[in-house]
């Protein structure tokens, strides 16, 4: 089956620095990406969602200057948490999908502790 | 907008007893049906789908969900647990046009040997 592959699983960073996270699909073409962040004991929450090509459209409340979306392939997206601050360690997942109407497959997220 | 509303944060019950996990939903659109599950420190993984057609949809690992549009609502049962069905289950619905997920606050399934 289709499989949506994050890394790194684990990073963790200063505070001040960015951070990248990749999400690739691995065996098909990804149109469509969307972002979520996952605080401890909570449920998802849809950050951004990235278009091959074109600029993500970010959630409200979401600062788009600190979480950068690149999605610059069909099979690559990237988050990049600029200037990293401990109130954005979570749990970031990332989902992708090939065209609308078919099946959204989950990465396999990613910690992110900014100490 | 949608939203899901998933009662129960945790749910203990004795390993081979059945389960029910409940989802209500709301949207003023039509909307897709998921239910996922997370094991610890781990993604996402699809249990199953509602998109159209019979309103009783069977996944993997002998989980259920039968789809009631009167009562808004997604329930999804297991006739007979196992232990490593402990996880946290995920309720949500998308958007037909947009494909955008709302996810419930999750249900943690914990059985009890």
């Amino acid at each position: 089956g289709a499989v949506v592959s994050q890394h790194p699983s684990w990073v963790i960073c200063k505070s001040g620095t960015s951070v990248k996270i990749e999400c690739r699909s691995l065996d098909f073409q990804a149109t469509t990406m969307f972002w979520y962040r996952q605080f401890p004991k909570q449920s998802l929450m849809l950050m951004a969602t990235s278009n091959e090509g074109s600029k993500a459209t970010y959630e409200q409340g979401v600062e788009k200057d600190k979480f950068l979306i690149n999605h610059a392939s069909l099979t690559l997206s990237t988050l990049t948490v600029t200037s990293a601050h401990p109130e954005d360690s979570s749990f970031y997942i990332c989902s992708a999908q090939q065209g609308i109407g078919n099946t959204i497959y989950f990465g396999e997220g990613s910690w992110l502790t900014v100490v | 907008a949608q939203s899901v509303t998933q009662l129960d944060s945790q749910v203990p019950v004795f390993e081979e007893a059945p389960v029910e996990l409940r989802c209500n939903y709301s949207s003023s659109v039509s909307v897709y049906l998921f239910w996922y599950v997370q094991y610890p420190n781990q993604g996402l993984q699809l249990l199953l789908k509602y998109l159209s057609g019979s309103t009783l949809v069977k996944g993997i690992n002998g989980f259920e969900a039968e789809f009631n549009k009167s009562q808004t609502s997604f329930h999804l049962r297991k006739p007979s647990v196992h232990i490593s069905d402990t996880a946290e289950y995920f309720c949500a619905v998308s958007d037909k046009r947009t494909y955008k997920y709302i996810f419930g606050t999750g249900t943690r399934l914990k059985v009890l040997a």
